[in-house]
């Protein structure tokens, strides 16, 4: 098992710049969702991947988009930054829903300036 | 909506001893499932146990339990022989059955003192 790699680690962006941050999932995994995580808060969810297709999404904006592609490989894109996108972002993965746990990935700290 | 409150932002304990890190969660469903993770340094989020709502007996992984109380809504963890390793943060996490998104407290800073 490799379990879930992020890249990249560290980003700083300027506002209104877009971003896109990538995930890979643990291998067997078909479930990919990603969080954000504000400092000093636990993280909230955005949205959730199964097989290729969006199937739940938590209060984000439309400016937060994703791609999940066919080896579950998993992207988050984010348009129009603005300083509150300021945190770690975390993708996890699992198989099927995450009722016997995820496997999170180490995160991608993002700097919006 | 389902809420989840850890209502101790840090907690200290010597190594080798016994530490509780509280939680409570409301919710009106009844599938439902409990977890505790924890997040060091390092940021990757850790499974340290699970509990699902319809089990009554408390879930225990070596060092770690949890006290269940679904009537109260109380799901606490107890870390015993505390290891230097074991300080991170420890968030508690909820997810209701045919959802998909966990809910997480704030979080809990454990600090183990040698």
């Amino acid at each position: 098992e490799t379990g879930v790699t992020q890249s990249p680690t560290h980003l700083i962006k300027t506002r209104g710049q877009q971003v896109t941050l990538r995930c890979s999932s643990q291998s067997g995994h078909n479930t990919v969702s990603w969080y954000q995580q504000a400092l000093g808060q636990g993280p909230q969810f955005i949205f959730q991947y199964y097989r290729e297709e969006e199937n739940g999404r938590g209060n984000f904006p439309p400016r937060f988009s994703g791609l999940q592609f066919p080896n579950y490989s998993s992207e988050l894109n984010v348009n129009a930054l603005e300083l509150d996108d300021s945190a770690l972002y975390l993708c996890a993965s699992s198989s099927g829903g995450g009722y016997y746990g995820y496997t999170f990935g180490s995160g991608t700290r993002l700097t919006v300036v | 909506a389902q809420t989840v409150t850890q209502s101790q932002p840090e907690m200290s304990v010597q190594e080798a001893e016994t530490v509780t890190l509280s939680c409570t969660y409301d919710t009106s469903e009844s599938d439902y499932y409990l977890f505790w993770y924890k997040q060091p340094p390092s940021r990757q989020m850790i499974l340290v146990i699970r509990q699902e709502a319809y089990k009554q007996q408390n879930a225990t992984e070596n060092r770690f339990s949890v006290n269940f109380q679904k009537a109260a809504k109380s799901f606490s963890l107890k870390i015993s022989d505390s290891q230097l390793g074991d300080a991170a943060m420890y968030f508690c996490a909820y997810i209701s059955g045919g959802t998909y998104k966990y809910i997480f407290g704030t979080g809990t800073r454990l600090k183990v003192l040698a």
